[in-house]
């Protein structure tokens, strides 16, 4: 399909294992960002990338979290040492420029659950 | 982190009904967005506002960037069953400088049911 795929779409892990998630932009894509969802509430920012630069990382909860987009199209945020307040829906958003001058289109997440 | 203050949390209407929300924050924002969210999906962008003052509209949607850069409504008229979701409001703010990354600052979404 042409829009934003993320993969797993569920990912079950016991606490202080290390998980990875995957998100393809749609093809062409500048920007790409990262957001966590908890449980009734809206998204909220994680991290920032334009092409294969890491802009703005602010949103990371802490050093256990890491992205990467080293080609400068797909992207995986891995979580190391997970803990239970992990738990959470992972989206991944592309948009076509850089910057906030483009709509952004949300993959459906991955849903992650730390056990 | 921050969220944006959004109304109400949830609503129970009839079908036919007009429904209203709205977002507010105590700071400013450059652009004034609203999203869809369907259980198990993403979100989906409804309508997008880049002015203040701004009314736009969107099919039965209408949405409007406050003057004061500080809020938003979204307005559905004539409810249908397949309104029914979660819609979030969302914000840009500009950097120094001017640009900005895009980041988006969620409010905490509005639960729509709709009763046939």
């Amino acid at each position: 399909g042409a829009g934003v795929s993320q993969s797993p779409r569920y990912k079950v892990a016991k606490r202080g294992q290390d998980v990875a998630l995957r998100c393809d932009p749609i093809s062409g894509h500048v920007s790409l960002f990262w957001y966590q969802q908890a449980l009734g509430q809206g998204p909220e920012f994680l991290t920032y990338f334009q092409n294969e630069a890491q802009l703005d990382k602010s949103g990371l909860p802490s050093d256990r979290f890491f992205a990467e987009r080293p080609e400068g199209s797909v992207s995986t945020l891995k979580i190391q040492r997970t803990q239970q307040e992990d738990s959470a829906v992972y989206l991944c958003a592309s948009s076509l420029a850089r910057g906030g001058t483009q709509p952004q289109h949300f993959g459906d997440g991955t849903r992650l659950s730390i056990l | 982190g921050q969220q944006l203050n959004q109304s109400p949390q949830s609503m129970f209407i009839q079908e036919g009904e007009d429904v209203s929300m709205n977002c507010t924050s105590s700071s400013i924002f450059n652009t004034w967005l609203w999203y869809k969210q369907d259980p198990g999906e993403g979100p989906v962008l409804l309508i997008a506002l880049y002015k203040a003052g701004e009314l736009t509209s969107n099919g039965r949607l209408t949405a409007q960037f406050g003057i004061t850069r500080k809020d938003s409504f979204l307005n559905i008229s004539a409810s249908i069953p397949s309104d029914v979701g979660i819609y979030f409001c969302a914000g840009q703010k500009m950097r120094a400088g001017g640009t900005s990354y895009g980041k988006l600052t969620f409010g905490q979404g509005t639960i729509l049911t709709v009763h046939p």
